[in-house]
């Protein structure tokens, strides 16, 4: 199981930290990542966090977030800066579990003053 | 990257048809890490398919997920009800990993 939090309303500009607390799963030896869907859009992956710690990230993000992870508290981060409008998204966590996908119900992020 | 062309954009079909439904992928999808997803309105997305050909837990044996390499297929052998809704298929074999754009199967 896996359960997001940490989304809300926020101004332009402001941050925001995304946390991912994972159940029966491991993060430390699966990888982890995070994916959007826009309001009335499609999904949009994010990033992702791979068991050696090695992370990637969309070019709409890169620079801005960054995804991290705690072994001990098998929790996965995106931390999101800068944020802009079309960052208002609901954010999605999902584990891989052996090629297995495993999401979480998502977290509603927004953008606005 | 790999683009994700799902086709048709819209699938119009009556409960008991079959629905095929296609994803073509721009390079050949690395250990076949492609998944498709139901997305109904107001609701996360549902996995369906993993590894381009497993059933997700739960899911009935009338969703058929085939293909390699660069082209893949869900099939609904026969629509219920509750089976209208919009289909992704993703690829994670590659980063960044993709998502097609949906094909929306509607009655």
């Amino acid at each position: 199981q896996l359960v997001e939090s940490g989304g809300g309303l926020i101004q332009p500009g402001g941050s925001l930290t995304l946390s991912c607390v994972t159940s029966g799963f491991s993060v430390s030896s699966n990888f982890v990542s995070w994916v959007r869907q826009a309001p009335g859009r499609g999904l949009e992956w994010v990033s992702v966090i791979y068991t050696s710690g090695r992370t990637y990230y969309a070019d709409s993000v890169k620079g801005r977030f960054t995804i991290s992870k705690d072994n001990s508290k098998n929790t996965v981060y995106l931390q999101v800066n800068s944020l802009r409008a079309e960052d208002t998204a609901v954010y999605y966590c999902a584990g891989y579990i052996s090629g297995k996908p495993y999401w979480g119900q998502g977290t509603l992020v927004t953008v606005s003053s | 990257e790999i683009v994700l062309t799902q086709s048709p954009g819209t699938l119009s079909l009556s409960p008991g048809e079959r629905a095929t439904l296609s994803c073509r992928a721009s390079q050949s999808v690395s250990n076949n890490y492609l998944a498709w997803f139901q997305q109904k309105p107001g609701q996360a997305p549902s996995l369906l398919i993993y590894g381009a050909s497993s059933r997700a837990t739960g899911i009935p044996d009338r969703f058929t997920g085939s293909g390699s390499g660069t082209d893949f297929t869900l099939t609904v052998s026969r629509l219920e009800p509750e089976d209208f809704a919009v289909y992704y298929c993703h690829q994670y074999g590659s980063t960044p990993w993709t998502f097609g754009q949906g094909t929306k199967v509607e009655i």
